[in-house]
């Protein structure tokens, strides 16, 4: 148990709806990354938010925006969703802004677009 | 060229036995390494991290990290059945993190 919470678990969405995913991250950690993990992949680095505010960000488009908030939870946005987006979405909480200490992912979001 | 490349397997160790996973990265200036273990519908779980040239030991898990050849392996000794998983490589690189596809692993009992 990593402390790191995700909701929903799973979802079902029509192409081209809007979704938001949820991410409490573990206590003392400040800094929130999210992952997509299409089936049989590797997790794909999304952004990262420190302190309420992106600071890294992967190859994706920018209908995946997101939000940290005061208490450091954070929010996952995808606009206008395509099938392509089904996948398992994950977030990961650590400390001190940077990648470069211990990660720790929540269960996942699962995905489907339909 | 993908950023980490990883032999996704399968590799099968029978029970007690040294299991062996190998990870190359592209990028010179990668600073951080982290092998994750992922469990089958689960979340990934971080097993241990290395940052310096050399061996890193943590109970049954040992990274071995070299800088020169771009490469990162860990090592699980005395493997068992419930170390069966996808072991996931990830390599920091300025401020982004790259996962390679994983490599699966079964314990034979």
């Amino acid at each position: 148990e990593t402390g790191v919470t995700q909701s929903p678990t799973h979802l079902i969405k029509t192409r081209g709806q809007q979704v938001t995913l949820r991410c409490s991250s573990q206590s003392g950690h400040n800094t929130v990354s999210w992952y997509q993990q299409a089936l049989g992949q590797g997790p794909q680095f999304i952004f990262q938010y420190y302190r309420e505010e992106e600071n890294g960000r992967g190859n994706f488009p920018p209908r995946f925006s997101g939000l940290q908030f005061p208490n450091y939870s954070s929010e996952l946005n995808v606009n206008a969703l395509e099938l392509d987006d089904s996948a398992l979405y994950l977030c990961a909480s650590s400390s001190g802004g940077t990648l470069n200490t211990e990660a720790f992912f929540g269960q996942g979001t699962r995905l489907t677009v339909v | 060229q993908k950023e980490v490349e990883q032999n996704s397997g399968p590799l099968s160790v029978p029970e007690g036995a040294i299991a062996s996973l190998n990870c190359t990265y592209s990028d010179r200036g990668s600073q951080s390494f982290f092998w994750y273990r992922q469990y089958s519908g689960k979340s990934p779980e971080l097993i241990m991290f290395i940052y310096s040239n050399g061996d890193k030991e943590d109970g049954r898990f040992t990274a071995q990290l070299n800088k020169a050849s771009q490469y990162v392996s860990l090592l699980i000794r005395d493997s068992q059945p419930s170390d069966s998983a996808t072991y996931l490589c990830a390599v920091l690189t300025g401020n982004q993190f790259y996962f390679g596809t994983g490599t699966s692993l079964t314990v034979i009992p």
